[in-house]
């Protein structure tokens, strides 16, 4: 079945430690995106690329890096940096046809120990 | 910039109900995209409905139809014959319909619940 896999569901992070949340999809999508959900926020956008070796930050970028080396592929990495990392984290992807939904994930909730 | 807003924190509904959810965007492009998405406990976000800016049609999927006033910048979710399983949270989005592989832009949600 095509979709998109997050991995793990569950993570948990001692302070100072960066993670990295996996995000894989096998929709042949080629634009890939990242929005962290807290509660009364909505989805905010992290991160997104439209093509593989390219990506764009999105409104709330400090604190997270992203590589986008394969098409299937786009891992998110949480670091140190970022103060306040315990949030719900949404992978989503979407073809380049203009006005298409979004397919998404099933989360992984990232909390910090 | 695009901003989507949801103004109805909570909403609740009878089983066998109507009920309409609200949203209102702001945004200066004419070609546009809009959609409902729906987030039930398993929080797998689910796609309700879109809608294209061009078209003056309101866009209807079963028990879901939308009231969409491009003039207004509305775009309202009406659930008809409410159901228990459609307690969830449900954005609204927008996504630019002149460039491709944009991202969404969501506003903050509606709970809704259904009670029996």
């Amino acid at each position: 079945d095509g979709g998109i896999t997050q991995s793990p569901k569950y993570l948990f992070r001692k302070e100072g430690q960066n993670v990295t949340l996996s995000c894989e999809q096998n929709l042949n999508h080629d634009a890939m995106y990242w929005y962290r959900q807290d509660p009364g926020q909505g989805l905010r956008l992290i991160y997104y690329s439209q093509i593989v070796n390219d990506f764009q930050k999105g409104d709330i970028a400090e604190g997270y890096s992203v590589s986008r080396e394969k098409k299937e592929s786009f891992p998110l990495t949480v670091t140190s940096a970022q103060k306040n990392p315990t949030a719900f984290y949404l992978c989503a992807s979407s073809s380049l046809r203009v006005g298409t939904e979004a397919f998404f994930g099933q989360g992984t909730r990232l909390t910090v120990v | 910039a695009q901003t989507v807003t949801q103004s109805q924190p909570e909403m609740s509904v009878q089983e066998a109900e109507t009920v309409t959810l609200s949203c209102t965007y702001d945004t200066s492009e004419s070609d546009y995209y809009l959609f409902w998405y729906k987030q039930p406990p398993s929080r797998q976000m689910i796609l309700v409905i879109r809608q294209e800016a061009y078209k003056q049609q309101n866009a209807t999927e079963n028990r879901f139809s939308v009231n969409f006033q491009k003039a207004a910048k509305s775009f309202s979710l009406k659930i008809s014959d409410s159901q228990l399983g459609d307690a969830a949270m449900y954005f609204c989005a927008y996504r630019r319909g002149t460039q491709a592989g944009t991202a969404l832009i969501f506003g903050k949600g509606t709970t809704l619940s259904v009670s029996s």
